[in-house]
């Protein structure tokens, strides 16, 4: 069966330090992978999205990047932490080869930028 | 753009009371629609979904959701609420080339004693 791995699960950080948020999908091939925030009292945003190795879409402009360098590996990143980078970010991934559009979400990590 | 606007932000029901939770969504062709249910401090989890056929869809945890195309509404029901269904719920529909989920900002389900 497939799963999908967020580490870490909470995270506290000052301003203007870098940050690292690794995702990893387990038991399936290909599968498109997503970032997402979710802030307080503001729903889900999507940030990022990857259809495969190295291809990246940005969905809004931020302070953050991510890169897809394996095929089933996923990693938020930032050079310099912002307040504003606070939240809940939710990895998530689904079927290429489906069109069901359920995306099945990894268990989050808690940002705190101080 | 495809999106989904969910208008209680928060809801209080008793454990044993029905509940409804509403979803409006904006598209032009019949859409698909998920219903999606986040614990505290936890990932999403589907409750169910609605691509086709009957209009009427049988999730997980006794959820169903009516699909209605007059009012642009898939809302989600359940007839006796237990204190376990305490958690946020999102309503969704792809949206973009990639078939992106696009989220309804949630509402907050807490269920009384």
């Amino acid at each position: 069966s497939q799963t999908i791995h967020q580490w870490p699960a909470t995270l506290v950080q000052p301003v203007g330090s870098p940050l690292s948020l690794e995702c990893t999908v387990e038991g399936t091939s290909n599968p498109n992978l997503y970032w997402y925030r979710q802030a307080a009292g503001r729903g889900l945003q999507l940030l990022f999205y990857s259809v495969g190795i190295g291809q990246i879409s940005s969905e809004v402009p931020q302070n953050l990047s991510a890169s897809r360098p394996q095929d089933r590996q996923f990693i938020l990143s930032s050079k310099k932490l912002l307040l504003s980078d606070s939240g809940f970010y939710l990895c998530a991934w689904d079927s290429t080869s489906g069109l069901t559009g359920e995306l099945f979400f990894g268990e989050g990590s808690r940002l705190t930028v101080l | 753009a495809q999106s989904v606007t969910q208008p209680d932000i928060h809801i209080t029901v008793s454990e044993g009371a029905s509940l409804e939770l509403r979803c409006n969504y904006s598209y032009g062709a019949t859409p698909y629609l998920f219903w999606y249910v986040q614990s505290p401090g936890q990932g999403l989890q589907l409750l169910l979904k609605y691509f086709s056929g009957d209009t009427l869809v049988q999730g997980i945890k006794g959820f169903e959701a009516e699909f209605k195309r007059s009012q642009s509404s898939f809302n989600l029901r359940k007839p006796s609420v237990h204190w376990s269904d305490a958690a946020e719920y999102f309503c969704a529909v792809p949206s973009g080339s990639a078939r992106q989920l696009t989220f309804g900002s949630g509402t907050q389900l807490t269920v009384l004693p």
